[in-house]
């Protein structure tokens, strides 16, 4: 079992819907990361989370420590979204990744 | 202020040959993170280090690669006689403070694509 899962592993939705990518952990951590890796390979990222609830934008990321697990939402979706989306989990600076989703918005 | 910045963003490199990595943290970020990713898999620890130190070459291979961050001028990641197995994405990220913490956000470069041909 991966330490870090990460659902859907891809994900198709039109311009406007509102996405849900989900991220469970099994590891303690120190941090959660989510990153947006775009097509030519180029990483931002997006938030860092140790408790609650971050909003940017468009973007909402929350975590539940007791649970391990943490959602990345999108609100309005638009084709531009269109990036594979990474959690990944920090104990001090190593990081875990998991394998990502890959999100198609479609307009 | 300009984010991290790698160079070059595409290295084509023959078996044999050296490939240098360079990476320029963030203004102020004295803390510089190499991570790898190979095709399919998410990316790897290589190290940590800051200025004039490594601090944990834990996720390094053994021979061949080295990396040093002068206290003037980027950090470096040297591939010595490349090999095929070589190529992947290298990323490098920085951060202000030290390790550990919640607080520590790490900020990314858009990567190095290395082809080892």
């Amino acid at each position: 079992k991966n330490e870090v899962e990460q659902s859907p592993q891809n994900l198709t939705a039109q311009e406007g819907e509102f996405i849900t990518i989900n991220c469970s952990y099994s590891v303690g951590i120190s941090a959660l990361h989510w990153l947006q890796q775009h097509p030519g390979g180029g990483i931002v990222s997006l938030f860092m989370l140790s408790s609650g609830k971050k909003k940017h934008g468009r973007l909402i990321a929350t975590i539940n420590i007791q649970e391990k697990h943490s959602s990345l939402h999108i609100t309005a979706s638009h084709p531009r979204d269109s990036a594979v989306y990474i959690c990944a989990v920090r104990d001090n600076y190593q990081l875990i990744w998991g394998a990502g989703t890959k999100l198609i918005i479609k307009p | 202020n300009a984010g991290v910045m790698q160079n070059p963003r595409h290295l084509v490199r023959r078996r044999g040959q050296e490939a240098r990595l360079r990476c320029s943290p963030m203004k102020g970020h004295s803390h510089v993170y190499w991570y790898r990713q190979l095709p399919e898999e998410g990316l790897k620890f290589m190290v940590y280090l800051q200025k004039e130190n490594i601090i944990d070459e834990s996720g390094m291979p053994k021979e061949r690669f080295s990396a040093e961050f002068p206290k003037e001028g980027p950090s470096i990641l040297r591939i010595q006689q490349v090999v095929r197995g070589d190529s992947a994405a290298y990323f490098c990220a920085s951060s202000p403070r030290e390790t550990g913490g919640p607080q520590m956000k790490l900020f990314f470069g858009s990567g190095t694509q290395l082809s080892v041909l």
